[in-house]
């Protein structure tokens, strides 16, 4: 089955700094990226996505970047702020009609993001 | 709409005892799944279901059980609790529509098995 690394399990910048969050897949066949944001206490919420189809997105301050050849996407937020500080989960899987299966999401194990004033 | 609701939020049992957690959702989405979180570990996904009377195993199925019987409601059922299933659980849902993929999730039911 798939397995998702993510790094680093901590990151701490100053507010107005940009922040990398880094992850790899294993399974070639996995087409869908998204990322989540958890604040203490609170439901995960998806925050961007990205298909195997497109190298970058971007959404304001937030861009995600995939390397399909490395098996490998990242999150940049650039001008980082104190509410920008959560967990943050990637995530892969195999998306498609042709599945059945829905989206079962394959996550990483998180990095407590911590914007400092 | 008030998306997916999770019951209990908090709740407190001995080793041996069962229980269910409740999960319904209001956006008339086909999928449905139960994921558990435990600290540093992300989430990992216990038992989904695509449709009403259609359910499947994640990747930590043992010592949980699930039905669908209908396509709002998605409990998950916990016999012979065991201090290893303390974790937060999470219920989501998604639209049958693969032109998206995100997952709606519920509050969360702490769960702590002692």
């Amino acid at each position: 089955g798939e397995n998702v690394e993510q790094h680093p399990s901590t990151l701490s910048v100053q507010e107005g700094d940009s922040a990398v969050i880094k992850c790899t897949y294993s399974d070639s066949a996995s087409n869908y990226f998204p990322w989540y944001k958890q604040e203490l206490g609170k439901r995960p919420q998806l925050i961007i996505d990205i298909r195997s189809n497109v190298g970058e997105k971007k959404d304001q301050r937030i861009a995600v970047t995939l390397n399909k050849t490395a098996k490998h996407f990242s999150l940049h937020i650039t001008e980082t702020q104190p509410e920008d500080s959560a967990v943050y989960f990637c995530a892969a899987s195999i998306l498609g009609i042709l599945t059945g299966g829905g989206n079962k999401l394959t996550f990483g194990t998180g990095t407590q993001l911590k914007v400092e004033l | 709409n008030a998306g997916v609701t999770q019951t209990p939020k908090f709740r407190i049992l001995k080793i041996g005892q069962s229980m269910t957690l409740q999960c319904t959702q209001d956006m008339n989405h086909n999928y449905m799944y139960w994921y558990r979180q435990d600290p540093g570990m992300g989430l990992k996904l216990i038992y989904y279901s695509v449709g009403a009377g259609i359910t499947d195993k994640g990747e930590v199925p043992n010592g949980y059980n699930v039905s669908r019987s209908t396509t709002e409601d998605f409990p998950l059922r916990l016999e012979l609790a065991a201090p290893s299933q303390t974790s937060v659980y999470f219920c989501a849902s998604s639209y049958l529509d693969s032109s998206t993929g995100e997952l709606f999730f519920g509050e969360g039911s702490r769960l702590t098995v002692l």
